[in-house]
């Protein structure tokens, strides 16, 4: 069965600074990987995804995030973080064929100005 | 740029009363997700549908809820009768043919039973 862990609920970053988010994912066969954010009271964007091929994954707003098939982990980074990066963010894992996506419980990120 | 819709954005109830949420996919996507969201969590799975058919519903609590998408287009989900631990962003989402992987989600639903 699927599976995904965020283990930060909360990360405070200052504005300017360098973030990484963190992603575990469980899955048998190879999966579809994903980010998406979520400002209040809206529904999700997608920043990036990771089918197959490279495992450096560009996103928008600058994200990019990285695929580790020996750590199962498929972790969210920018190299200087905006004020208006503050959002939740949840990593989600897609079974190829069923098309059936988990989502992890999310991160909120709060940028200090 | 074509967006999923959702109606209500907000919604309050009381308990034992029945409630609706529609949603429209944008235009061609056959897949269609209902996705429910308790404050401070991630979006959970209730419901997939491909064109009109159910996919999976295994996470639906079926003894109060329903949902449907008669005609393979827009879809409604359905609480009848609502209980307090319903109140979370009901969120739509449709994807072309699920084979591309992303996506497209709805403001959300926001429910609250009183």
């Amino acid at each position: 069965a699927q599976s995904v862990t965020q283990p930060d609920i909360h990360i405070t970053v200052s504005e300017g600074a360098s973030l990484e988010l963190r992603c575990n994912y469980s899955y048998g066969a190879t999966p579809y990987l994903f980010w998406y954010v979520q400002s209040p009271g809206q529904g999700l964007q997608l920043l990036l995804k990771y089918f197959s091929g490279d495992t450096l994954v560009q996103g928008i707003k600058g994200f990019e995030a990285e695929f580790k098939r020996s750590q199962s982990s498929f972790n969210l980074r920018k190299p200087s973080v905006h004020w208006s990066d503050a959002a939740e963010y949840f990593c989600a894992v897609g079974a190829s064929g069923t098309y059936k996506y988990i989502f992890g419980t999310g991160t909120r990120l709060k940028v200090l100005a | 740029e074509a967006e999923v819709a959702q109606s209500p954005r907000y919604k309050i109830t009381e308990k034992s009363q029945a409630v609706a949420f529609w949603c429209d996919p944008i235009s061609g996507h056959a897949t269609l997700y209902w996705y429910r969201q308790i404050l401070g969590q991630g979006p959970e799975l209730l419901v997939q549908f491909q064109d009109e058919s159910v996919v999976d519903d295994s996470q639906l609590p079926k003894d109060r809820f329903s949902a449907e998408r008669l005609k393979g287009v827009d879809s409604t989900l359905k609480i009848q009768p609502a209980e307090l631990g319903d109140s979370a962003m009901y969120l739509c989402a449709s994807s072309l043919d699920g084979h591309t992987g992303e996506l497209f989600f709805g403001e959300g639903s926001r429910l609250t039973v009183l």
